[in-house]
């Protein structure tokens, strides 16, 4: 069955960085676009990043434009998200998701969801 | 942007009893319309896509119907594990896609 884990999340100041990981299995990673979701606590779900299916095409929320980048290894079956120049209003907990679609064929809908890593930018 | 407006904000419900889910959206999506679950603790889960269609291994009782600006997320009979937050997410001038606030569904 579709597995991902995400790692790499914890604590950073104002303006640090951090890089999140997300390592898929039962699927064709290769074949399928992916996300990141972020959630503050206690709080609402915001679309952060999403990447095709073979890194080509790249899309950013307008809150972390120039900010973070999303990446994937396709040989290693992960996904990831450098995170520069950190805000208290990063503050979330971090999903890697998966797109509903195939090749060629993104849906921009979520179906298998990591459980999320928490990322908190603090001083 | 698109926004979506989620009501109620509260909805509680005896176990059995028919939730109705409301999503409002500032500008047409046509059917470009997602529900999810999220349990406390838990990522969400995909319920419905395209305003109707039902994710794979999702109960028959729940159903979405709308399109344009409205949209209704309908739970027949609720379940103890049927008691969560659900969000609708829409797709449709993608990037950026947007979401709901939110409606929890709690025990009455």
């Amino acid at each position: 069955q579709v597995h991902l884990v995400e790692s790499g999340g914890g604590v950073v100041q104002p303006g640090g960085s951090l890089r999140l990981s997300c390592s898929a299995s039962g699927f064709t990673f290769s074949s399928h676009a992916m996300h990141w979701v972020r959630q503050a606590p206690g709080k609402g779900l915001e679309w952060v990043a999403f990447i095709g299916y073979d890194g080509d095409n790249k899309y950013y929320a307008d809150s972390v434009k120039g900010r973070f980048t999303i990446s994937r290894d396709n040989s290693k079956n992960t996904l990831y998200l450098q995170m520069d120049s950190l805000r208290a209003e990063d503050t979330a907990f971090y999903y890697c998701a998966k797109d509903l679609g195939s090749i060629g064929w993104s849906q921009y809908y979520f179906d298998y969801w990591g459980q999320g890593s928490l990322v908190s930018v603090s001083s | 942007e698109i926004v979506l407006t989620q009501s109620p904000a509260t909805l509680s419900l005896s176990p059995g009893a028919r939730a109705t889910l409301s999503c409002r959206a500032s500008q047409s999506v046509t059917s470009d319309l997602a529900w999810y679950q999220q349990k406390p603790g838990q990522a969400p889960r995909l319920l419905i896509f395209d305003a109707s269609k039902r994710a794979t291994g999702v109960p028959p009782r729940f159903s979405g119907s709308g399109s344009g600006t409205d949209f209704t997320l309908t739970i027949s009979s609720l379940e103890a594990e049927d008691f969560a937050v659900y969000f609708c997410q829409q797709r449709s001038n993608w990037p950026p896609g947007s979401f709901g606030g939110g409606t929890k569904v709690e025990i009455k």
